[in-house]
């Protein structure tokens, strides 16, 4: 399987971008997937998730929410990650990862994508 | 929101030796719902570990998970070149957010 994002870019603060993950090898409708990301030497963090297999559901981190949407497209394979007001906190590599449930919306990241760079200048 | 804290930052040993790597939790962690990641310079994390001991494919059993509740382990039985990296722990037993913990460096001494 494998996961490509794209997007990646230089953006202004306060500025908007969109991120792609498309997806292959597996059935992509019928899984979950996230977004997580890396601030340059930093730790890892857990951004968004949106639900699989018929279900809507999306879910967010504090420290985005009401500024990032996360949305799919099952006949392309293709996460999305829909960014607006952009901070230079949110400079950082975005990877698209497929989660596997523990109990929805808690899983684990069994799949990673090679991440795509945001930086955000201030 | 569960904190998970790594220790140490770095760890300084030579191929063929044993490495014990610590993740605690602020909280119990339900289910033993604990997994780990290796990640590499310039490379995405790799699923290493899940439910706290479950081995992901691709990964030799030098390396093992154990721990409950607040403490976990990670154990690289001997050390092999390509075992030198970072490695995360995160949790997925409470409620959102999913988190992670700060890391720990492996480095060749």
């Amino acid at each position: 399987m494998q996961l490509l994002e794209s997007g990646g870019d230089l953006v202004q603060s306060g500025g908007s971008l969109r991120l792609s993950c498309a997806a292959s090898g597996f059935t992509f409708s019928t899984y979950a997937m996230s977004w997580v990301r890396q601030a340059p030497g930093k730790e890892l963090e857990w951004v968004s998730t949106f639900t699989g297999s018929g279900s809507r559901n999306t879910y967010y981190a504090d420290s985005v929410k009401g500024r990032f949407t996360i949305s799919r497209d099952n006949s392309k394979s293709t996460l999305y990650l829909q960014m607006n007001s952009l901070r230079a906190e949110d400079t950082a590599t975005y990877y698209c990862a497929r989660i596997l449930w523990f109990k929805e919306p808690m899983g684990w990241f069994d799949s990673w994508g090679q991440g795509a760079l945001v930086t955000v200048s201030s | 929101e569960i904190v998970l804290t790594q220790s140490p930052g770095t760890l300084s040993l030579s191929p063929g030796e044993r490495a014990t790597l610590s993740c605690r939790a602020s909280q119990s962690v339900s289910s033993n719902s604990l997994a780990w990641y290796q990640q590499k310079p310039g490379q995405a994390p790799r699923l290493l570990i899940y439910g706290a001991s479950s081995r992901a494919t691709g990964f030799p059993d030098r390396f093992s998970g154990s721990g409950s509740g607040t403490d976990f382990t990670l154990t690289i039985s001997r050390l092999e070149p390509e075992d030198f990296a970072v490695y995360y722990c995160q949790q997925y037993g409470s409620s959102i957010p999913l988190t992670f913990g700060g890391g720990t460096k492996v480095e060749i001494k």
